[in-house]
């Protein structure tokens, strides 16, 4: 199957840093990556969908100058938290897309713990 | 509107006995995709299974067993003889016509010895 890698896996930082986290399909390319933040024993919710050479579409209520995305390449999609405060401690888990009609499916990553003290 | 219902929020077996996992949704679109996924304690989603909408025919891996049923919008998820490994929170999800994914609340199976 395809592998999604992410990095770091963790992540401690000090309230007004930024930090930057990347996800990267290791075999195959990905026009289309997913972010996705998850609280604990609660479902994933989608962030935004980054597209591969354009902006990415945030959902809504996300701020998108808070979490920058940028998608480079078709391997490379780097979600940026900017200026963290302790409420944007979460789980970050982003997914590439696998295209291809039936084939369709999103592969995801292990995911990145962000702690904020 | 598009939505998945996973009712159960936890189940709770001993190990070897079968197990259901119960997913509902809902959608208008005429071709859609439904996948499920098992979330184990350390975070990482694995991919279990991808249906389309126009293939009705129940699917079988090993102990994993689904049942897609339209006329019912359910696509349940049966572990049979289950394992201690098992444990883990499963997913159940829709993919909408943006190629996101509609996700279900989760079900929390835990397997005890």
């Amino acid at each position: 199957g395809a592998v999604v890698s992410q990095h770091p896996s963790r992540v401690i930082c000090k309230s007004g840093t930024s930090v930057k986290i990347e996800c990267r399909s290791l075999d195959f390319q990905a026009t289309t990556m997913f972010w996705y933040r998850q609280f604990p024993k609660q479902s994933l919710m989608l962030m935004a969908t980054s597209n591969e050479g354009s902006k990415a579409t945030y959902e809504q209520g996300v701020e998108k100058d808070k979490f920058l995305i940028n998608h480079a390449s078709l391997t490379l999609s780097t979600l940026t938290v900017t200026s963290a405060h302790p409420e944007d401690s979460s789980f970050y888990i982003c997914s590439a897309r696998v295209t291809g009609g039936v084939q369709e499916t999103q592969y995801f990553g292990p995911g990145t713990r962000l702690l904020v003290l | 509107a598009q939505k998945v219902t996973q009712a159960q929020t936890e189940i709770s077996v001993v190990e070897k006995e079968d197990v259901t996992l119960d997913c509902v949704y809902e959608t208008r679109d005429t071709t859609y995709y439904l996948f499920w996924y098992k979330q184990p304690p350390s975070g990482e989603l694995v991919f279990l299974i991808r249906r389309n909408s126009f293939d009705e025919q129940n699917e079988i891996s090993g102990r994993y067993s689904w049942n897609f049923q339209k006329s019912t919008s359910s696509f349940n998820f049966t572990i049979t003889a289950s394992q201690v490994v098992d444990s883990a929170v499963y997913f159940c999800a829709l993919r909408d016509s943006n190629y996101q994914l509609i996700w279900g609340a989760g079900t929390k199976l835990i397997i005890k010895p």
